[in-house]
């Protein structure tokens, strides 16, 4: 079964440092995403880990770790425009996505 | 490149109705798939294609069909609309030569009577 869990919503202040956390429980599991969504907006891709570790591009890094079924998107620097709902994602080998419910970040100033 | 498109935008339906919710892709993806997002709630997968010619059943088929005729599009069907298939409807396309990230198209809204 498929089973994807990560915080309802967070709040943090512009300039500060915020790390989204997802565990996850997937048969067949593949690799963890993290996509970004803005309020009306299609969700849109920001990062994919299949390795264990950090993955760090520009403000936003992904950690990922296999035998602990946990993941984290940490976002740097942070700005009003990264208000959005947060999604992480495990995919299969079968090409499928399970989606979590989502985490909504308030970025404040 | 226009990516995922998505027809229509927005559509009001009265219970027991019928619709086709359109989606294609320019980017020759093998897989396509169809969700759902209710308020405050993720992405629920309705049904997916693996190819032309495929489909099949996601976490929350019932009430819908599918169809993929052409590699390029993805057919959602609802041949009796109920209120409880009020959502966002998002198709989306991945190819495993992109390690199977999807791109979304821009969601039909859908609100049934």
């Amino acid at each position: 079964g498929q089973n994807i869990d990560q915080p309802t919503e967070m709040t943090a202040t512009e300039g500060a440092i915020v790390q989204i956390n997802c565990t996850y429980q997937t048969s067949g599991f593949n690799g963890l995403f993290w996509y970004q969504q803005h309020a009306g907006e299609a969700p849109t891709f920001l990062s994919y880990n299949v390795l264990d570790g950090l993955e760090e591009k520009g403000r936003f890094s992904s950690f990922l770790s296999r035998s602990k079924g946990y993941s984290y998107l940490l976002l740097k620097e942070l700005q009003m425009k990264d208000s959005a709902s947060y999604l992480c994602a495990s995919s299969t080998n079968a090409g499928k996505s399970t989606f979590g419910d989502g985490t909504t970040l308030t970025v404040k100033p | 490149n226009a990516g995922v498109t998505q027809t229509p935008k927005f559509r009001v339906l009265k219970t027991g109705q019928s619709m086709t919710l359109l989606c294609a892709q320019d980017m020759n993806h093998e897989y396509m798939y169809w969700y759902r997002q209710d308020p405050g709630m993720g992405l629920r997968l309705i049904h997916y294609s693996v190819g032309e010619g495929t489909t099949a059943k996601g976490e929350v088929p019932d009430g819908y069909n599918v169809s993929r005729l052409k590699k390029q599009n993805f057919l959602l069907g609802l041949e009796s609309a109920a209120p409880s298939q009020t959502s966002v409807y998002f198709c989306a396309s991945s190819d495993s030569s992109e390690g199977d990230t999807q791109y979304f198209g821009p969601g039909t809204r859908l609100t049934v009577l």
